[in-house]
């Protein structure tokens, strides 16, 4: 079966810390995506790839940064100079960036610092 | 600026039929989605509308008219299931997604 996952599912860390979020998908999906969700408010994009060993920034790319190393691959890290990186972490993947095509999504992380 | 609005949360009773609104404000327009996501899970894809008029697909139905940058989600025969949140999402004119925070919806017995 084909999808996008991402592990781990609950991250505890403390704060200063760097961290690394996982994301993996199967889809033979060109772009991928990583977006934080937080409480009442819309998912906010962070970071973007449309093709291996390119990515783009999004709204909020401060204090994060990612790789995209492998088609398949698009790892996150949260670095201490993420001033609030408590937050649902979510992944997703589409054919690709530019197009109506919709997105498929991981399960999701939550990541609590303190 | 950018702006998409949804009502924060709505309840209703299963086995009725309910209507989620969202109005949009965004700098072009190449689409509008509508993703269901139930607590502490990934948002899954319901529809896309990219032209005027109503979609239908089971028991949800989507609607949009471009002029009144307005959308809404329409759900019959309600099941319990059915409790979960649901995104309202408009692709911009440089095809980047912009997001509304979603409608609780609560279905009661």
């Amino acid at each position: 079966d084909g999808g996008i996952t991402q592990s781990p599912k609950y991250l505890f860390r403390k704060e200063g810390q760097n961290v690394t979020l996982s994301c993996e998908q199967n889809l033979n999906h060109d772009a991928m995506y990583w977006y934080r969700q937080d409480p009442g408010q819309g998912l906010r994009l962070i970071y973007y790839s449309q093709i291996v060993n390119d990515f783009q920034k999004g709204d909020i790319a401060e204090g994060y940064s990612v790789s995209r190393e492998k088609k398949e691959s698009f790892p996150l890290t949260v670095t201490s100079a993420q001033k609030n990186p408590t937050a649902f972490y979510l992944c997703a993947s589409s054919i690709e960036t530019g197009t109506p095509y919709e997105q498929y999504f991981g399960p999701g992380t939550r990541l609590t610092v303190t | 600026g950018q702006n998409i609005d949804q009502p924060t949360e709505m309840t209703a009773t299963e086995g009725a039929i309910v209507q989620i609104n969202c109005t949009y404000q965004t700098s072009g327009f190449n689409g509008l989605f509508w993703y269901q996501q139930h607590a502490g899970e990934a948002p899954t894809f319901l529809s896309y509308n990219v032209l005027d008029g109503l979609e239908e697909k089971g028991r949800f139905s989507s609607f949009l008219s471009r002029s009144k940058g307005y959308s809404y989600l329409l759900l019959k025969e309600l099941q319990m299931k059915d409790s979960a949140s649901y995104l309202c999402a408009v692709l911009d004119s440089n095809y980047q997604l912009i997001w509304g925070a979603g409608t609780k919806l609560i279905i009661k017995p």
